[in-house]
C-alpha cells in the first residue's frame, strides 16, 4: 500500500501565524511520531501516539506546538503564534507497535518562517 | 530509548568503494536499526538487527552487531553515487518508558563519481 504521506510538503508562514501540518500514516500501523529537522541538525522527537494511549507530548519545545490523532489515523501538528525558529523540516512516521518498532518516514514539511 | 552516536561524522570515498560506518550505544537493546537520510527528507529504513544477531546482509549492506562492545557497524559494498546520503542508527529497547527512536547527528557519506 502507500506509504506515508505528509502535506503540505512546503509551507512559508509569517512570524505570528499559526499553521497546521499533517501526516497520513500507513494504514493499520498503530504508532505515529512527529520529529523535527533543523539545517544540518539530527532528528529531535517531538510526540508520539501509540493506539489510544495518551500521546506522549515530552519532546515539545513549548505550548505553542500541539498534535493531534483523530480515529487513530491521520495526525496534525499545530503551531501557533510561529517564529522564526521554528523553521524546520516536520517529519512524520508510523510503525507497527510491536519489538520490532522499525518507523516508516513521510517526505516531511519543510516551514520556512519569515 | 537511547541515542546511537554515530562515526564518523563524514565520509568521502570513491565510487566502487567500500564505506563503513559505526554506531556506538550505552545500555542493552532489543534491536538496532539503520535509516537513510537523501537531502534533508524522510528517513528510509535501512535493515534491523536483533540482539541474539551477530551479522545481516542486505543487498550491497551488511551490518554487525556486537552487544559485548554496545557496538553496531554498517558496511555499504561497491558504493555508488546515489549512496551518498546520511546515515543513521537507532538503539532500540523494548523495555524503554519511550517509544520514539533517538537518533545521533549521523554519518554524512559522500560517493564520489
Amino acid at each position: 500500500g502507500a506509504g506515508v504521506s505528509q502535506s503540505p510538503s512546503n509551507k512559508v508562514t509569517e512570524k505570528g501565524k499559526d499553521v497546521e501540518l499533517r501526516c497520513d500514516p500507513i494504514s493499520g500501523h498503530t504508532a505515529l511520531y512527529w520529529y523535527r529537522q533543523s539545517l544540518g541538525q539530527g532528528l529531535e522527537f517531538l510526540i508520539y501516539f501509540q493506539g489510544n494511549s495518551a500521546p506522549d507530548k515530552s519532546g515539545l519545545p513549548s505550548d505553542r506546538f500541539s498534535a493531534e490523532r483523530t480515529g487513530g489515523s491521520v495526525s496534525t501538528l499545530t503551531i501557533q503564534r510561529t517564529q522564526q525558529e521554528d523553521s524546520a523540516v516536520y517529519l512524520c512516521a508510523s510503525s507497527l507497535w510491536g519489538t520490532s518498532h522499525e518507523q516508516y518516514f513521510g517526505p516531511g514539511t519543510r516551514l520556512t518562517v519569515t | 530509548s537511547q541515542q546511537g552516536e554515530e562515526d564518523p561524522q563524514a565520509l568521502s570515498i570513491q565510487e566502487g568503494e567500500n564505506a563503513t560506518m559505526n554506531c556506538s550505544y550505552k545500555t542493552s537493546i532489543n534491536n538496532l536499526q539503520w535509516y537513510r537520510q537523501n537531502s534533508g527528507r524522510g528517513l528510509v529504513h535501512l535493515i534491523l538487527i536483533r540482539s541474539n544477531e551477530r551479522e545481516k546482509h542486505s543487498g550491497r549492506l551488511r551490518v554487525t552487531l556486537d552487544t559485548s562492545k554496545k557496538s553496531s557497524s554498517l558496511l555499504i559494498t561497491a558504493s555508488r553515487a546515489a549512496d551518498t546520503a546520511s546515515y543513521f542508527c537507532a538503539p532500540w529497547n523494548y523495555g524503554g518508558s519511550q517509544g520514539n527512536l533517538i537518533f545521533g547527528k549521523g554519518t554524512k557519506l559522500s560517493v564520489k563519481p
